[in-house]
């Protein structure tokens, strides 16, 4: 079966805590997205890659940290100088150049 | 720069009524247009795209879109709502140089009995 994978469903950290967050996909896209989303904001590009070893930052970068090894996988590090890091994160793919997006199931990050 | 914006933040609609979801879209270059659909606390999923062609496009679940070029507009509609249908559903733009989606506020369609 293909998809995208995120792990955990929910998760909850401390203050000050980095934290990261794994998306995995097996549908050979080249590229990938981390996306954030607040009630009544949609969803915010926090970082993309659209190839292995590069990435790009997205509209609320900061805060947060990528890294792009492997093609299937993307984690994003919810670092402690995010100052609003508690909302829903969302991974995507796609065939690089391609819009459309799928998407992985989520997690929800809390942080108290 | 692109934007797009979701006309309605919420539309309460009886079951087995008409919907229609507004969405208005800017942009310089050719657009692709999405909508997704998202139940709570899960990921999205598509529902209908446009890329070119037939400017009425169907895709799943029952749903279509118009897209309307002067009046950059892309409508999603249902001719009759069930239920299952409620849920948050977002408009997005794209453009073929970037790969990246532009999305709406998004609309929370409320299907009551």
């Amino acid at each position: 079966d293909g998809g995208i994978t995120q792990s955990p469903k929910y998760l909850f950290r401390k203050e000050g805590q980095n934290v990261t967050l794994s998306c995995e996909q097996n549908l050979n896209h080249d590229a990938m997205y981390w996306y954030r989303q607040d009630p009544g904001q949609g969803l915010r590009l926090i970082y993309y890659s659209q190839i292995v070893n590069d990435f790009q930052k997205g509209d609320i970068a900061e805060g947060y940290s990528v890294s792009r090894e492997k093609k299937e996988s993307f984690p994003l590090t919810v670092t402690s100088a995010q100052k609003n890091p508690t909302a829903f994160y969302l991974c995507a793919s796609s065939i690089a150049g391609i819009n459309e997006q799928y998407f992985g199931p989520g997690t929800r990050l809390t942080v108290t | 720069a692109q934007s797009v914006t979701q006309l309605d933040s919420q539309v309460p609609v009886f079951e087995e009524a008409p919907v229609e979801l507004r969405c208005n879209y800017s942009s310089s270059v050719s657009v692709y247009l999405f909508w997704y659909v998202q139940y709570p606390n899960q990921g999205l999923q598509l529902l209908l795209k446009y890329l070119s062609g037939s400017t009425l496009v169907k895709g799943i679940n029952g749903f279509e879109a118009e897209f309307n070029k002067s009046q950059t507009s892309f409508h999603l509609r249902k001719p009759s709502v069930h239920i299952s249908d409620t849920a948050e559903y977002f408009c997005a733009v794209g453009s073929s140089n970037t790969g990246k989606l532009i999305f709406g506020q998004g609309t929370t369609l409320q299907v009551k009995p």
